[in-house]
Formats: structure tokens, sequence, C-alpha cells
């Protein structure tokens, strides 16, 4: 079965700082693996997704992802975060047509 | 064009009263999907359609029921519904099931509580 883990539930950071965002996956087969955000009561909007091809994946708003199968990781990072970059977010991946999401870990970018 | 239009936002509901949550989208998409959200448990999936008259049970499915007449429209419905089902829900919606890298929309979500 595939499944999704976010190890940190919140990652607290000072503005114009980078971070990194964990996500680790388990899977048996060949992997499809997304990042969402959520703001604040709104839902959720893709930011990058891995299918294949380069291991280093760009997505919106300035963050990225290196996709690193040897060690069932997807993390996500981003130079220097803005005040605007907190948020939740969610790892996920896909399997059969369906999404498997994290627990999701809540980004607290502080001035 | 919207997107996925989810209604109503906010919701409270009495234990043992049924209701249904809309979802609509207007992008032709064959899949659509039913999500709840809690804390610190991610969003885990309660029904899903892969296509008109064709819907199927996801991971969390007991209390819910759902139908998809036309390819629009997605509604959820609470059978009698009880304080587990306070949530947060979302509807999600893609082009087709063939493809897994298809990127997946969002609804705004649905605040439900039951007391």
């Amino acid at each position: 079965a595939q499944s999704v883990t976010q190890l940190d539930s919140q990652v607290p950071v000072f503005e114009e700082a980078p971070v990194e965002l964990r996500c680790n996956y388990s899977s048996s087969v060949s992997v499809y693996l997304f990042w969402y955000v959520q703001y604040p009561n709104q839902g959720l909007q893709l930011l990058l997704k891995y299918l294949s091809g380069s291991t280093l994946v760009k997505g919106i708003n300035g963050f990225e992802a290196e996709f690193n199968k040897s060690q069932t990781s997807f993390h996500l990072r981003k130079p220097s975060v803005h005040i605007s970059d907190t948020a939740e977010y969610f790892c996920a991946v896909s399997h059969s047509y369906k999404l498997i999401f994290g627990s999701g870990t809540r980004l607290l970018v502080r001035p | 064009n919207a997107g996925v239009t989810q209604t109503p936002k906010f919701q409270v509901l009495k234990t043992g009263q049924s209701m249904t949550l809309q979802c609509a989208q207007d992008m032709n998409h064959e899949y659509m999907s039913w999500y709840r959200q809690d804390p610190g448990m991610g969003l885990r999936l309660i029904h899903y359609s892969v296509g008109a008259g064709i819907t199927d049970q996801g991971e969390v499915p007991n209390g819910y029921n759902v139908s998809r007449s036309t390819t629009e429209d997605f509604p959820l419905r609470l059978l009698s519904a009880a304080p587990s089902q306070t949530s947060v829900y979302f509807c999600a919606s893609s082009y087709s099931r063939q493809d897994p890298g298809n990127t997946i929309y969002f609804g705004e979500g649905s605040w439900l509580t039951v007391v």
C-alpha cells in the first residue's frame, strides 16, 4: 500500500531564510508525486509535480522539490521565504488515479 | 470558467439531520472526488467518480452517499449527521483518470459542524 509521511507538523522560519519541508513516501510501483499548498480558508493549489524525467522539479512561487528514489523522498525547498508563504503544505502520491495525502506541514514565516 | 464550485461554504447541522453538499465543475472533467480534511490527518478520500453514472468508495465512505447523474455535478449526501463528521470537505476534479499526472483542481471547501 502506498503512504506518505510528512515528519514535521509545523516549521517556523524567519522571512528571507531558506526552508525545507520533508516528505517521504512508500510505494512498490512507479510513483507520481505532488506538493499542494493551502492558504488559510482556501482550497488546495498545485505547487509542483513529479511524473518522470529530471529529479529536480520547479514549481510556482519559487518552490522546487527533488525526487530521490533511493531515499524515497520528495522534499520541498525554497531558498528565501516570504510572509505570504505562510500556509499548509501537503505532499501527495498518486495511486490508482487517486491522491494519497500526507498529514500536512504548516509553514509559519515570521518577520 | 468557474472551476470547481462547492456550496454551502459553511453549515451547522444537528445530529441526525441529513444534508447535501453540492459540487459542480465546468471544465468537462471525467473524474470527480470528495475528500474530508481533519487536523493532523491530511485529506482522506470519501468517494470518487470516473464518469457519469459511475461511483466508487474511497478510504472513509461510511455515512456518506454520492451519485453522478451528469458530468458536471457530484453531490455528497450525509444521511444522518454525526459529530464525527464535523470536518472540512473538499470536492476535486480532473480531466481523466487515464493519466495520473493530470492536474487535480480543488474547490474552496465546505466547513461542516455537527452539534
